[in-house]
């Protein structure tokens, strides 16, 4: 079973760059049961809905949510089994609990979360 | 973007009771709808997927039910641990998106 665990800076000032880590445990990313597995990045603001902002194959194929207007970049490394996003120009609209999830289609395993605040 | 609308915004409902919670999407989006349950500081867990579907692990007493546009979602007899939000996507177009949640609380 695929355990997720994220790590970054909890915070972040304006129109700097958030980035985050999340470190795969209990299998390769790349290969055996994890290899056809999609790795997503949801976000949630404090007290409010979920939203899904990226999500990234094993192969590299990457999709990402529009509404971050092409800031968002997610990558991959088998090498330390991980994979991180990278936001570009950060607002205080990006302030949420960042998740970092996995699964065969959906999300079927989740990290603890990590709140990043935007603030100067 | 397809959007999600879930109802009612939150339901209170006494342990042993039935709980059913509304989803309905701005488009078809055939069967591929998923629900999620949240508990407080706590990541969402997959409840159920292509609208009726449970992973394993998931307890009977949770259900779905619906089809293009609307969907329904049942938990039969509500235990103290369901006391949580719930939310549903919609996987069938990029970008998914997720309704805001209903929460379900003790009456």
């Amino acid at each position: 079973q695929v355990q997720l665990q994220e790590s970054g800076p909890g915070l972040v000032k304006p129109s700097e760059t958030l980035s985050l880590t999340c470190i795969v445990s209990g299998g390769s990313i790349s290969g055996g049961s994890f290899s056809n597995y999609h790795w997503n990045w949801i976000r949630q603001p404090v007290g409010k809905g979920l939203e899904w902002i990226g999500r990234m194959q094993t192969t590299g194929s990457t999709r990402y949510n529009p509404s971050l207007k092409g800031r968002l970049t997610m990558s991959l490394d088998t090498s330390k089994n991980r994979y991180s996003l990278r936001l570009d120009s950060v607002t205080a609209a990006d302030t949420a609990v960042y998740y970092c999830t996995a699964g065969g289609y959906l999300a079927d395993y989740w990290g603890q979360g990590i709140l990043v605040t935007v603030s100067s | 973007e397809i959007e999600m609308t879930q109802s009612p915004a939150a339901l209170s409902v006494s342990p042993g009771e039935r709980a059913t919670l509304s989803c309905r999407a701005s488009q078809n989006i055939n069967r591929d709808l998923a629900w999620y349950q949240q508990k407080p500081g706590q990541p969402p867990r997959l409840l159920m997927y292509s609208a009726s579907t449970r992973p394993t692990g998931i307890p009977p007493r949770f259900s779905g039910s619906g089809s293009g546009t609307e969907f329904t979602f049942t938990i039969s007899s509500l235990q103290s641990e369901d006391f949580a939000v719930y939310y549903c996507q919609q996987y069938i177009e990029w970008p998914w998106t997720f309704g805001q949640g209903t929460k379900v609380e003790i009456k």
